[in-house]
């Protein structure tokens, strides 16, 4: 079955520093990966998604992520964080059916 | 505008009662969703609908029932045999009813509170 690992629950970072938040997946086949951001109390949006093609996939709000087959991992990443980053982040696997199988989910703070 | 819209915002149950969760969308989506979401647990899967008239069971349906009558609305309902129903529940949907390449839209959830 599908799952998603984020193994880090809490983040702090200083606005400024670089950002790299952690994604693990298990998937028998070729993997659909998403990045989703949720702000307190709202829904998800989404920040980028990967399907095929380049392992580098650019996103919104300054963020990408780097597709490792051989590690089964898909982790975010943002060079300079700001204090609007401060949220949580969730990881995802599209399974059968356009469902998706989450993480747990990064809670990220940022420090000024 | 475009999107999903979930109602209400806040809602309080009582114990032994049924409550409905309202989720509409206007982006022609085919497929829609229902997430529960508990602190440190991400979000899970309750319900989804491939097509009107037609819903699955997800990984936590019981509790839990489901009707898609119309396209646009897909209605959770959370039953007294719901045992645990405090949670942030999502209603999502997407365009694609086959291979899991398309993205999932959410609505700003609905915070249900038991008293």
């Amino acid at each position: 079955a599908q799952s998603v690992t984020q193994p880090d629950i809490h983040i702090t970072v200083s606005e400024g520093a670089s950002l790299e938040l952690r994604c693990n997946y298990s998937y028998g086949a070729t993997p659909y990966l998403f990045w989703y951001v949720q702000s307190p109390g709202q829904g998800l949006q989404l920040l980028l998604k990967y399907f095929s093609g380049d392992t580098l996939v650019q996103g919104i709000k300054g963020f990408e992520a780097e597709f490792k087959r051989s590690q089964s991992s898909f982790n975010l990443r943002k060079p300079s964080v700001h204090w609007s980053d401060a949220a949580e982040y969730f990881c995802a696997v599209g399974a059968f059916r356009n469902k998706l199988v989450f993480g747990a989910g990064t809670i990220l703070r940022v420090k000024s | 505008d475009g999107g999903i819209t979930q109602s209400p915002k806040y809602l309080f149950r009582k114990e032994g009662q049924n409550v409905t969760l309202s989720c509409e969308q206007n982006l022609n989506h085919d497929a829609m969703y229902w997430y529960r979401q508990d602190p440190g647990q991400g979000l899970r899967l309750i319900y989804y609908s491939q097509i009107v008239n037609d819903f699955q069971k997800g990984d936590i349906a019981e509790g839990y029932s489901v009707s898609r009558e119309k396209k646009e609305s897909f209605p959770l309902t959370v039953t007294s045999a719901q045992k645990n129903p405090t949670a942030f529940y999502l209603c999502a949907s997407s365009s694609g009813t086959g291979t899991p390449n398309t993205e999932a839209f959410f609505g700003q959830g609905t915070r249900l509170t038991v008293v």
